[in-house]
C-alpha cells in the first residue's frame, strides 16, 4: 500500500524556522496536506492543497511542495507550535485511498 | 457554529459489532464529503473510511468487508457500523468533513472504541 514518510521528530528554538518533510511517490500528482494535533484534542489542518493556507490559521505557517516531497515549514516557531505533526495524501493508482504520514514531533526547546 | 459530534463509542469483545455516529451541524451536510480517521493511543492518524456526497463509499483493506459507512442527510448524520472487531480497533475514533481538495477542515473530538475480553 501507499505510504508517506515523515522524521518522527524536529526540535528547533523559538524564533527558528522549523521544516518537516513529508515524502511520497504520488505526491507529484495529489495534493497534499498538513495537520497539527495537540495532546488530548483533535487534528487541526493547517494546510491544503500544498501550500494554502485556511482561514484563522497563522502566516507563520507555509507549505511548499517538490518532486516527490512536500515540507511544512513554519517560521518564527513559538512554544505554542509544539505538537504533532501529519502530513496526508492520496495514492495515484487509481484506487481511492487516503494515507496519512506517520507523523512528526516538533519539539521548542 | 460548525460542529461534529461522534457518540457510539464503548467497550466491546472480540468478534463483536458497534456502531458510531457523528452529527453534524452548522454547515450544509449534504454539500461534504465525510470521512472516519482513527489514532490508537500513543500512535498516528489512520483513515477508516470515507463516503462522497452522492454515497460512494471508500475503505483501507484493513478495515474492508468489516466496517461499512454510511450517512443519512435528512438527519445530518453520519455514521459507521463495525463489526468482527479486534483488538487492532481499538483506537479513538473521529470524523472529518472534506470539499473537494480543500482537506478535512472540520474534525469531531472523538469517540474512544475499546476491544477487549
Amino acid at each position: 500500500s501507499y505510504e508517506l514518510t515523515q522524521p518522527p521528530s524536529v526540535s528547533v528554538s523559538p524564533g527558528q524556522t522549523a521544516r518537516i518533510t513529508c515524502s511520497g511517490d504520488a505526491l507529484p500528482k495529489q495534493y497534499a496536506y498538513w495537520y497539527q494535533q495537540k495532546p488530548g484534542q483533535a487534528p487541526v489542518l493547517v494546510i491544503y492543497k500544498d501550500s494554502e493556507r485556511p482561514s484563522g490559521i497563522p502566516e507563520r505557517f507555509s507549505g511548499s511542495s517538490s518532486g516527490t516531497t512536500v515540507t511544512l515549514t513554519i517560521s518564527g516557531v513559538q512554544a505554542e507550535d509544539e505538537a504533532d505533526y501529519y502530513c496526508q495524501s492520496a495514492d495515484s493508482s487509481g484506487t481511492y485511498e487516503v494515507v496519512f504520514g506517520g507523523g512528526t514531533k516538533l519539539t521548542v526547546l | 457554529e460548525v460542529q461534529l459530534v461522534e457518540s457510539g463509542g464503548g467497550l466491546v469483545q472480540p468478534g463483536g459489532s458497534l456502531r458510531l455516529s457523528c452529527a453534524a451541524s452548522g454547515f450544509t451536510f449534504s454539500s461534504y464529503d465525510m470521512h472516519w480517521v482513527r489514532q490508537a493511543t500513543g500512535k498516528g492518524l489512520e483513515w477508516v473510511s470515507a463516503i462522497g456526497t452522492a454515497g460512494d463509499t471508500y475503505y483501507p483493506g484493513s478495515v474492508k468487508g468489516r466496517f461499512t459507512i454510511s450517512r443519512e442527510n435528512a438527519k445530518n448524520s453520519l455514521y459507521l457500523q463495525m463489526n468482527s472487531l479486534r483488538a487492532g480497533d481499538t483506537a479513538v475514533y473521529y470524523c472529518a468533513r472534506a470539499r473537494n481538495s480543500d482537506g478535512m477542515d472540520v474534525w469531531g473530538q472523538g469517540t474512544t472504541v475499546t476491544v477487549s475480553s
